[in-house]
């Protein structure tokens, strides 16, 4: 079974500009989640998707980030604009129905410089 | 308080010694706990489930107390492979999310 696909795996940006990652999860996982992982933290929610529909985007800087999961596949994260505290490792995740703890893919490494 | 609170790191222990690291939740509808294991630079990978009457895979011991709402991963004979970040997950009340804690860094040295 092919894992969760992430790309791309480094990105180093200026601050203020724009950024986006895309994400390919387990196929027929339904539940796909974007997570923030700052260095020494543990991984936090962004957002979760439930098919095409959000599900929890409560902790999801919105005037910065958006995310959308169109025809419930693939999803793209976005940052614009970025700052020096975004910073982070942006991680993917997919679960077939959220009851097991889900699978993470390898990660985006963002630098904001 | 934060949801998901472990034991501060790191913890340094020579091989073949038992190590135990603790969590706790503040959420006491949680329903479901995870340990996940994160080597550097990599993604957290699910290490194993932990079951209201606790279970064990190998050298590997998880542990429940809802009571007290903690859980608990229990290393015995530790190996060198066995240094990583290890991460605790507790799934809330609602729809599935896993909130997760800051990490212990266990090191096991020669």
């Amino acid at each position: 079974e092919a894992g969760v696909a992430q790309s791309p795996r480094y990105k180093i940006i200026e601050k203020r500009q724009s950024v986006a990652f895309w994400c390919n999860p387990i196929s027929g996982h339904a539940t796909l989640y974007w997570y923030q992982q700052i260095l020494g933290q543990g991984p936090k929610l962004l957002i979760q998707f439930q098919n095409n529909g959000v599900v929890d985007d409560s902790q999801l800087p919105k005037d910065r980030f958006s995310a959308e999961r169109l025809k419930g596949v693939d999803s793209t994260l976005k940052i614009q604009p970025a700052k020096l505290e975004d910073s982070a490792v942006y991680l993917c995740a997919s679960s077939l129905d959220g009851t097991y703890g889900y699978t993470f893919g390898s990660g985006t490494r963002l630098t904001v410089v | 308080r934060k949801e998901v609170e472990q034991d501060p790191g790191p913890f340094n222990v020579p091989e073949g010694a038992t190590v135990a690291f603790n969590c706790t939740y503040s959420n006491s509808a949680s329903q479901s706990f995870f340990w996940y294991r994160q080597d550097c630079r990599k993604e957290p990978k699910l290490l194993m489930s932990v079951y209201s009457s606790g279970n064990e895979d190998g050298r590997f011991t998880a542990q429940l107390n809802r009571a007290s709402q903690y859980i608990s991963l229990l290393i015995r004979d530790s190996k060198l492979s066995d240094s990583a970040t290890y991460l605790c997950a507790v799934r809330s009340n609602q729809g599935g999310k896993l909130i997760f804690g800051q990490g212990t860094e266990l090191s096991v040295k020669p």
